[in-house]
């Protein structure tokens, strides 16, 4: 089974700094995927990153970049110059890759509060 | 726009009626997600959709709920018997590759009284 333990419910950060959001995953499957999502108060969950288990390197998007430490199975999302559109629910999940179980498994996702 | 879209928006309903949401992928994903998420909560997998293929069910999936897409192209939910545990957001995703990102839609708010 796979799990998915977002330690923080709430997060403050000043505008343009940065912010890590914290992520640690248990799985027992050799091969699978990191995805960071983002929940504004409209409730669509918008795709921010992706990070394979396999990569070599840590995936950037923008102003986000992934923390990933697969020893310690974790992969924190740092936002980098926050801006109060950042202000939202941010969720991170998992899926295995390969096979025949397709489902994306979420974390109880962070509060980002982003403060002018 | 031709991202997800979902119908109705929100939806308050009796104890013990019936509900049916309705999502439209975006048009070249053949693959199709439901996730139910309770506040506090992330999304929790419900069902998922391989062109009209239904290839996994959770079993937060009881019997009274039921998932269709007959053309492999839009997709419904349907809940029977409603209950307040029912009472959630409803979300619907859709990708291309079968372990890429999904694309979720705006989500039908179900309120049971």
């Amino acid at each position: 089974a796979q799990k998915i333990t977002q330690t923080q419910p709430g997060m403050f950060v000043q505008e343009k700094e940065a912010v890590t959001l914290d992520c640690t995953y248990d799985t027992s499957d050799p091969s699978y995927g990191l995805f960071w999502y983002k929940q504004p108060s409209s409730g669509e969950m918008i795709f921010l990153i992706y990070q394979g288990s396999y990569d070599q390197q840590n995936a950037t998007e923008g102003r986000y970049s992934l923390n990933f430490q697969k020893a310690r199975k974790s992969a924190n999302l740092v936002i980098s110059a926050s801006q109060l559109g950042d202000s939202a629910m941010y969720f991170c999940a998992m899926r295995r890759s390969g096979g025949s179980n397709y489902k994306l498994t979420f974390g109880k996702g962070t509060l980002l509060t982003v403060n002018p | 726009d031709t991202g997800v879209s979902q119908d109705p928006r929100h939806k308050i309903t009796k104890r013990g009626q019936n509900v049916t949401f309705r999502c439209d992928p975006i048009s070249e994903h053949n693959r199709l997600y439901w996730y139910r998420q309770t506040l506090g909560q992330g999304p929790e997998f419900l069902t998922y959709f391989q062109n009209e293929a239904q290839l996994e069910k959770s079993r937060l999936l009881s019997d009274r709920f039921s998932a269709e897409r007959p053309k492999g192209s839009f997709s419904t939910l349907e809940i029977q018997r409603t209950e307040q545990g029912d009472s959630a957001m409803y979300l619907c995703a859709s990708s291309e590759t079968p372990f890429g990102e999904l694309f979720f839609g705006e989500g039908s708010r179900l309120t049971v009284l």
